[in-house]
């Protein structure tokens, strides 16, 4: 059974320039979360899909991020015109609607940004 | 609005020792949901236990015990006779949706031999 993926698990980069991460989540699962956990902190909810749709964005999710779940199973986040700001552990969460809603969300290891 | 504080920001306790973490929310919503995670230094949230707002029985799960008491907002978390492995971050976490979890600033609990 395995679990959430995230890749890459480290991403440094210089301000300025773009990242892009994935999320693989658990496969039976249709609901998926984007998080970012800054050092000292909870999560922060950034956004959440059911199925393909994106349902939710958070405030903190400015212009220069955008998430994807294109065919409903994976789901990318990128950031552009990277800021020191944005460096963080980027969390990805699965649920399933299927058993009632209100599930555990699953988490990934993460991705930590570095941005330099 | 809703928010989740966990006033205890660190805890140092002796292995065999109990310990409570403390969590305390605010809501508009009849309807929500508390959860706690743990988070151990690799990293990786686990999930603890879902509570709803409906349900004030406590739980008990092995050393793991949850206090919900709504006249209170508290939703509280013990661990009896602690363990080095029980060395970790702990989250309270609270959602009327079902998705967007709030989640507390944490507590850090380090159980020494």
């Amino acid at each position: 059974d395995t679990g959430v993926s995230q890749d890459p698990r480290h991403k440094i980069t210089k301000r300025g320039q773009n990242v892009t991460f994935r999320c693989d989540p658990i496969s039976e699962h249709n609901r998926l979360y984007w998080y970012r956990q800054t050092l000292g902190q909870g999560p922060e909810f950034l956004t959440y899909f059911q199925n393909e749709a994106q349902l939710e964005k958070s405030r903190l999710l400015s212009d220069r991020f955008s998430a994807e779940r294109p065919k409903g199973s994976f789901s990318t986040l990128e950031i552009q015109r990277t800021e020191q700001g944005d460096s963080a552990m980027y969390l990805c969460a699965s649920s399933s609607s299927r058993t009632g809603g209100r599930d555990e969300q699953f988490f990934g290891p993460g991705t930590r940004l570095t941005v330099l | 609005a809703q928010k989740v504080t966990q006033a205890q920001t660190e805890i140092s306790v002796v292995e065999k020792e109990d310990v409570t973490l403390d969590c305390v929310y605010e809501t508009r919503d009849t309807t929500y949901y508390l959860f706690w995670y743990k988070q151990p230094p690799s990293g990786e949230l686990v999930f603890l236990i879902r509570r709803n707002s409906f349900d004030e029985q406590n739980e008990i799960s092995g050393r793991y015990s949850w206090n919900f008491q709504k006249s209170t907002s508290s939703f509280n978390f013990t661990i009896t006779a602690s363990q080095v492995v029980d060395s970790a971050v702990y989250f309270c976490a609270l959602t009327y949706s079902g998705y967007a979890l709030n989640f507390g600033k944490g507590t850090s609990l380090l159980v020494t031999p």
